[in-house]
């Protein structure tokens, strides 16, 4: 059964950079995943797809300071420069034919 | 621009029935799967249910399989949710996402959600 793992809880101060990962249990390295962010009240917004090999391609109007990169069975999202409409939950989320669709429980980050 | 826009949540008593709808705009519907995502208050994201951009695949999460039906008509560029047998734990905000893998791919994943319809299950 694949698990995808995130820390509950983030924090970094304002124009600071802060690394979200996301990790893929055992025997699941393989897999792509998507980065999500869900600010207050609002509903999810699709920030980036990261393969294996950490390539990553964004949605629609992400800035720059957003990118993801890929170690084993980690994913990562480096948020940059970081801004006040940044403090959000941020979901990891993977699919395949033998699981249909997993989201990790959420990251949630504070900007201090 | 592309939208998504849900409706047909509200509170419903347990074991009566809900049909959500999607509105979609802003893309070629008949590509592109889509899904339904739903959050329980103050949880995480649960994947529901999906279906092809020709409705040839359909797939349920197990909590939901045997209850609830998806199905969409390409000629409204409309997604819909049947919820029948609803409970408790059905209580959730619903997200309509579009599947991002491209023209006719099922599995993928979602680059644009809807802002949500609410159901609350309860006597």
């Amino acid at each position: 059964q694949l698990v995808l793992t995130q820390s509950p809880s983030a924090s970094a101060s304002l124009g600071a950079s802060v690394n979200l990962t996301c990790t893929l249990s055992s025997g699941h390295s393989s897999y792509a995943i998507a980065w999500h962010q869900q600010q207050p009240e609002k509903g999810p917004r699709f920030l980036m797809k990261v393969n294996t090999d950490g390539s990553h391609s964004k949605g629609d109007g992400i800035p720059d300071r957003f990118s993801g990169s890929s170690s084993g069975a980690e994913r990562y999202l480096t948020i940059s420069s970081l801004q006040s409409e940044d403090e959000a939950d941020y979901y990891c989320q993977t699919w395949g034919t033998a699981i249909n669709w997993v989201f990790g429980g959420g990251t949630k980050l504070t900007v201090l | 621009e592309v939208q998504l826009v849900e409706s047909g949540g509200g509170l419903v008593q347990p074991g009566r029935s809900l049909r959500l709808s999607c509105a979609a705009s802003g893309f070629t519907f008949d590509d592109y799967a889509m899904h339904w995502v739903r959050q329980a208050p103050g949880k995480g994201l649960e994947w529901v249910s999906g279906i092809t951009w020709n409705s040839g695949i359909t797939g349920y999460a197990d909590s939901v399989k045997g209850r609830f039906t998806i199905s969409r008509d390409n000629a409204k560029n409309s997604l819909y949710l049947q919820m029948n047998s609803l409970r408790p734990e059905d209580t959730a905000l619903y997200y309509c996402a579009k599947g991002g893998a491209g023209s006719g791919y099922y599995y993928g994943h979602f680059d644009f959600w809807g802002q949500g319809t609410l159901v609350t299950v309860s006597s």
